[in-house]
C-alpha cells in the first residue's frame, strides 16, 4: 500500500538555524499538508498546498515558514530562522478523499 | 470555526474490557477521520467516515453527520490499544483538518 514517507525522523537544531523537512506524498494526489504537535497537545493545521501554490495558511505560518515542492514528488517546510517554539513534531500529509499521514519529523530546536 | 470535542479525555482499561470514545463537532462536515497516535508519535488512519458506520477488526465507528457526533467502539482491548485517540473534521469550507484534543487510553493487562 502507498505511504507519505517523511524524512528526517529527528532533527535537532540551534536556535536561529533554517530547517528544511522533507515529505514524500502519495503519488497521484494533488493536496497536500502540513500539521504540527507540540508534545502533548492536539494536531493543528499549518498549510495547504495545491497545483505548486499555497491555497491556505495558518496564523502560525508566518514569514518564518515557506513551502514548496521543487520536483514533482518531494514536498518541502523550510523553517527559516528556528524558535525554541518550534520543537513539535511535524507531519506531513496528502489527500485522496482521505488524509494520509506520514510517520512525522520530530523537531527539536535547543 | 469549527469546534471538535473528544470525550473522555482519559480512559484506563483492563485488557479485554470494552469502550466507546465520542466526538461532537460544532458544524457540518465533510470529512471525518479517526487516527490513533502509537507511542512513537505516528498517527495511524483508522476510519474515513463522514457518515455512516464502518467496522475493522475489533474496532468499529458510527458517524451521526445530523447530529454531529461520531464513535468510535474498540471491543476486546489489548494493550497495543494504549494510545491517543485522535478524531478529526473537514469543515464545508473544505480542506484543512481540525482536530480534537484527543482520548488518552490506557490498557492495563
Amino acid at each position: 500500500e502507498p505511504e507519505v514517507t517523511q524524512t528526517p525522523s529527528h532533527q535537532v537544531t540551534q536556535m536561529g538555524q533554517e530547517v528544511i523537512l522533507r515529505c514524500v506524498p502519495i503519488s497521484n494526489h494533488l493536496y497536500f499538508y502540513w500539521y504540527r504537535q507540540i508534545l502533548g497537545q492536539k494536531v493543528e493545521f499549518l498549510v495547504s498546498f495545491y497545483n505548486n501554490e499555497i491555497s491556505e495558511k495558518s496564523e502560525i505560518f508566518d514569514d518564518q515558514f515557506s513551502v514548496e515542492r521543487p520536483d514533482g514528488s518531494n514536498f518541502t517546510l523550510k523553517i527559516r530562522s528556528t524558535k525554541l517554539e518550534d520543537s513539535a513534531m511535524y507531519f506531513c500529509a496528502s489527500v485522496k478523499y482521505e488524509q494520509y499521514f506520514g510517520p512525522g519529523t520530530r523537531l527539536t530546536v535547543t | 470555526g469549527i469546534q471538535v470535542e473528544q470525550s473522555p479525555p482519559d480512559l484506563i482499561l483492563q485488557e479485554g474490557a470494552n469502550s466507546t470514545l465520542r466526538c461532537n463537532f460544532s458544524d457540518s462536515v465533510n470529512n471525518l477521520q479517526w487516527f490513533h497516535q502509537n507511542p512513537w508519535g505516528q498517527l495511524i488512519n483508522l476510519f474515513y467516515i463522514p457518515s455512516g458506520t464502518k467496522q475493522n477488526g475489533r474496532l468499529s465507528a458510527t458517524t451521526v453527520a445530523t447530529e454531529r457526533y461520531s464513535l468510535l467502539y474498540i471491543s476486546s482491548s489489548q494493550t497495543t490499544d494504549s494510545g491517543v485517540y485522535f478524531c478529526a473534521v473537514e469543515g464545508n469550507q473544505g480542506g484543512k483538518l481540525i482536530f480534537g484534543q484527543g482520548t488518552e487510553l490506557s490498557v492495563k493487562p
